[in-house]
């Protein structure tokens, strides 16, 4: 039973445009949700995180909006460039240890 | 160059053989972890570490074994592999209290 569910599973956008990225959780246990970016063949890379007691953290082009009483949150990828694209995961942790990632969302920005 | 390194980065076995993934984080990190990435399941945490000798099961822990004896390695065990266990595996290491995990670079496994 997936923990957190991502979507969508793949994601075509124009170069300019902006990419959404969403993923649910049930456990409101869960006390830390970062985001990672993950190219081929190469490791995730931490992209960026938000605490359950920010409704929204910024950094550059990237955002991540948190909606806690619907236990949902996203990632905004603003003027999005063909370097963006990769593989995007979700990920909810639980007790600062244990983590549950969702399924990821393949983004392929056309230039 | 702070890194975090896997051996072997390919492996073919076959059912039954012991093999050993071993990890390696020159950051002096007290948090390692392994996972294991499947198309369509994202990544699933298979054991984490906090510290030397403290190792605990993440969501997938069975058939797995590891351990912690020195601070910059945690090797992944697999005592008899089995064909469901050929996977894409990440081990991943950070500093307590930091956010950033740094991940290695991936071993991939074929288990006949």
């Amino acid at each position: 039973q997936q923990q957190v569910k991502q979507s969508p599973q793949s994601l075509i956008v124009q170069k300019g445009g902006i990419s959404i990225i969403n993923c649910a959780y049930e456990n409101t246990a869960f006390d830390y949700f970062p985001w990672y970016q993950q190219f081929p063949g190469k490791g995730p890379a931490l992209l960026i995180a938000i605490r359950p007691d920010v409704s929204e953290k910024k950094e550059g082009r990237f955002t991540i909006s948190f909606n806690k009483s619907a236990k949902q949150f996203s990632l905004h990828i603003m003027d999005s460039q063909p370097g963006d694209s990769a593989t995007y995961f979700c990920a909810a942790i639980y007790n600062f240890n244990k983590f549950y990632f969702g399924s990821g969302t393949k983004l392929n920005v056309k230039p | 160059e702070a890194q975090v390194t896997q051996n072997p980065r390919y492996l073919i076995t076959v059912t039954g053989k012991k093999l050993t993934v071993t990890c390696s984080q020159n950051m002096n990190h007290e948090y390692m972890s392994w996972y294991r990435q499947d198309p369509g399941l994202g990544l699933r945490q298979i054991y984490y570490s906090m510290n030397v000798e403290v190792t605990d099961k993440g969501d997938v822990p069975e058939g797995y074994k590891v351990s912690r004896k020195e601070k910059r390695n945690f090797p992944l065990i697999l005592e008899s592999p089995s064909p469901n266990q050929t996977s894409l595996y990440f081990c991943a290491s950070r500093l307590r209290g930091e956010e950033t995990q740094y991940f290695g670079p991936g071993t991939r496994l074929l288990v006949l």
